[in-house]
């Protein structure tokens, strides 16, 4: 039971526009969230987090949205740049102590110049 | 580098065989994660600690695998009996646990681990 989605396995986007990635979560419980880039032969990256009291958290070129009465996050990165290409994961905690994640599947995110 | 380093980067095993695999974290983090990640999927948790206490396990962590991590410094996980499921990237995480603060998690570059 996947209980956090990432519904677009790529995503392609011209340099300098905007580049919109997605996830949806089942887990109510889940309180903060994370997005996390990856190169290949690299460990995941993190990039920036949001907590559930909050509906937009920004830095730099990077902006996650939380929408939980839809248990809907995106990521905004703006402008995209050839250096973003990566895969991208979408992570969830429930937080209370454990902050274990759950991540979803991921997106491969191509810019091209 | 200061960042989490994990040993080896690569293994090549037949089935049967034991593996251990070693991490060490970031200097002053009190915490450790273990995940698994596999082809087209986000990495999986496996188990954590903080400091050399093992606080929870996931379902995935059958009885072929055990972690540990003396001291509350450096981490190993061992599989025995591996078998050809095993076969995936284990990621190693450390975050410094701050009192009512989540943590972010700084992972390694992972062990790949390929049984024949």
């Amino acid at each position: 039971d996947q209980q956090v989605k990432q519904n677009s396995p790529s995503l392609s986007v011209q340099e300098g526009r905007i580049s919109i990635l997605n996830c949806d979560y089942t887990n109510s419980m889940f309180d903060y969230f994370l997005w996390y880039k990856k190169y290949p032969a690299e460990g995941p990256t993190f990039l920036i987090s949001i907590s559930s009291i909050k509906d937009k958290n920004e830095d730099g070129r990077f902006t996650v949205f939380l929408n939980k009465s839809a248990k809907h996050l995106s990521l905004h990165i703006v402008p995209s740049q050839p250096g973003d290409s990566a895969v991208y994961f979408c992570a969830a905690s429930e937080g209370g102590g454990s902050e274990k994640l759950v991540f979803g599947k991921g997106t491969k995110l191509t810019v091209n110049p | 580098d200061t960042g989490v380093s994990q040993d080896p980067r690569h293994k090549i095993t037949k089935r049967g065989q034991n593996v251990t695999f070693r991490c060490d974290p970031i200097s002053e983090h009190n915490r450790l994660y273990w995940y698994r990640q596999t082809l087209g999927q986000g990495p999986e948790f496996l188990t954590y600690f903080q400091n050399e206490a093992q606080l929870e396990k996931s379902r995935l962590l059958s009885d072929r695998f055990s972690a540990e991590r003396p001291k509350g410094s450096f981490s190993t996980l061992e599989i025995q009996r591996t078998e050809q499921g095993d076969s995936a990237m284990y990621l190693c995480a450390s975050s410094l646990r701050a009192s009512g603060e989540v943590d972010e998690q700084f992972f390694g570059p992972g062990t790949r681990l390929t049984v024949l």
